[in-house]
């Protein structure tokens, strides 16, 4: 059975850092497009990262690219997004999820969430 | 701001159908598959559609999708009171390199 869970999020004052970890079973990671979507509260889905299936090429969306790194560690079967630079506009749920293929779409499963919250 | 355009909200009577549009351009929808989801209040969201018109196991066949130039189109039949939800839709972009999200549309059953 394919199961994400997220951990790492928290309250951080602005311009700090956080790590966000997805722990993947049931699949393998590194054969599989990864992603990381955020919803703040009362908004639509705002996707954020993705990482490619076995190149594990990264994209970035442009409100995100330069302060967050998307990794993954194929031998703890984890994927990571590291967050610096925290703005109060991150604030949101971050959800992970796995694609069905090695392309950045089709997320066929997703994680529980987990609330990251950026004030001072 | 979203590359997607979607109705804010859809509403119908149970039983009844009711069409989601989701509006693009020739960089995402155009020439990428397109995904439905739909999110369920305080919930994860769940895929629905993948490849533009392909059901995942498990989802029933009172959902479709269709894709036609640089627009989506997300069908519900027989609706039920448990469909009320959020839905999106999502493509690739290539000139973004970026993946989008749509707006998102509020389903309602009268």
């Amino acid at each position: 059975e394919v199961q994400l869970l997220e951990s790492g999020g928290g309250l951080v004052q602005p311009g700090g850092s956080l790590r966000l970890s997805c722990a993947a079973s049931g699949f393998t990671v590194s054969s599989h497009a990864l992603t990381w979507v955020r919803q703040a509260p009362g908004k639509g889905l705002d996707w954020v990262s993705g990482i490619t299936g076995r190149a594990g090429t990264p994209y970035y969306a442009d409100s995100v690219r330069g302060r967050f790194t998307i990794s993954r560690d194929n031998s703890k079967n984890t994927f990571y997004l590291q967050m610096n630079s925290l703005r109060a506009e991150d604030t949101a749920i971050y959800y992970c999820a796995k694609a069905i293929e090695r392309g950045i779409s089709n997320f066929d499963y997703w994680g529980q969430g987990t609330l990251v919250s950026v004030s001072s | 701001q979203s590359v997607l355009t979607q109705p804010p909200s859809v509403s119908a009577a149970p039983g009844q159908k009711v069409t989601i549009s989701c509006s693009g351009s020739n960089s995402n929808i155009g020439n990428n598959y397109v995904s439905w989801y739909h999110q369920l209040p305080g919930t994860a969201p769940k895929l629905l559609i993948y490849d533009s018109n392909n059901r995942p196991s498990g989802i029933p066949d009172r959902f479709s999708g269709s894709k036609s130039g640089t627009s989506a189109t997300l069908g519900i039949t027989g609706l039920q009171t448990g469909d009320e939800a959020d839905y999106y839709c999502g493509a690739w972009d290539s000139s973004l390199g970026a993946y989008v999200f749509g707006t998102g549309t509020k389903v309602t059953v009268l």
